[in-house]
């Protein structure tokens, strides 16, 4: 257990589908992150939450939609996704965006039929 | 644009000391060198870092050479559970708004 729980460990959706994933943080950090890892390729940083403020966008699609409620808290809203979607998408937080320590949930291993 | 070049995998046995390498020849002076590793189906896992002093901590050892174009993370006595995939990333000092950039990284076969 690391400190940031990511739910559910496993979803399986259609393409019409609307889900969410959750990650939730017990460290008391202020920044909160999600990644995408597909197979066979490098994590690739999607949103970066700072304050509950969104302070990067990677040029993600809009079908992924991030909330952060609150610092403890960071959604992933999903809708219309593409079976190339699938991955596993992987929640980290730290202390604050300059923070290199970042600190990974276990993530969601996200399959789109 | 790639900061480090890692082998793409190496193994070492089971007890021994595990030394991965990673070249970061463009680093600069305001860079620390990272290390995390992540292990199948678990999320990335921070392990040590370092900007020009060798450092130790009681997962691992980082020895930044001189010039700091080069790095080696040091598994003193690897176990099975040693076996992931460890990546060298280099990252600024300062900047607004950070962000860890994952390359393909090592993938370190532990054998018994």
């Amino acid at each position: 257990e690391t400190g940031v729980t990511q739910t559910p460990r496993h979803l399986v959706m259609g393409m019409t589908n609307k889900k969410s994933l959750k990650c939730e943080q017990h460290l008391g950090h202020n920044a909160m992150y999600w990644y995408k890892q597909s197979a066979k390729k490098p994590l690739e940083l999607m949103f970066v939450y700072s304050l509950e403020e969104r302070v990067e966008n990677n040029s993600v699609p809009s079908r992924f939609s991030p909330e952060c409620p609150n610092s403890s808290h960071l959604f992933l809203h999903l809708h219309t996704l593409q079976p190339e979607d699938s991955a596993l998408y992987l929640c980290a937080s730290s202390q604050n965006p300059r923070d290199y320590g970042y600190t990974f949930g276990s993530g969601t291993r996200l399959t789109v039929v | 644009d790639a900061k480090t070049t890692q082998p793409p995998s190496m193994d070492c046995a089971e007890g021994r000391a595990a030394n991965l390498p990673c070249n970061h020849s463009t680093i600069s002076g305001n860079e620390y060198v990272y290390w995390y590793r992540q292990i199948h189906s678990q999320g990335p896992q921070y392990i040590i870092h370092g900007l020009k002093n060798n450092e130790t901590n009681e997962m691992a050892s980082l020895i930044i050479t001189e010039d700091r174009k080069s790095s080696t993370l040091i598994l003193p006595h690897a176990t099975l559970r040693d076996t992931a995939v460890y990546y060298c990333i280099v990252r600024p000092i300062t900047g607004a708004n950070s962000k860890l950039t994952f390359g393909k990284g090592i993938t370190l076969s532990v054998r018994p």
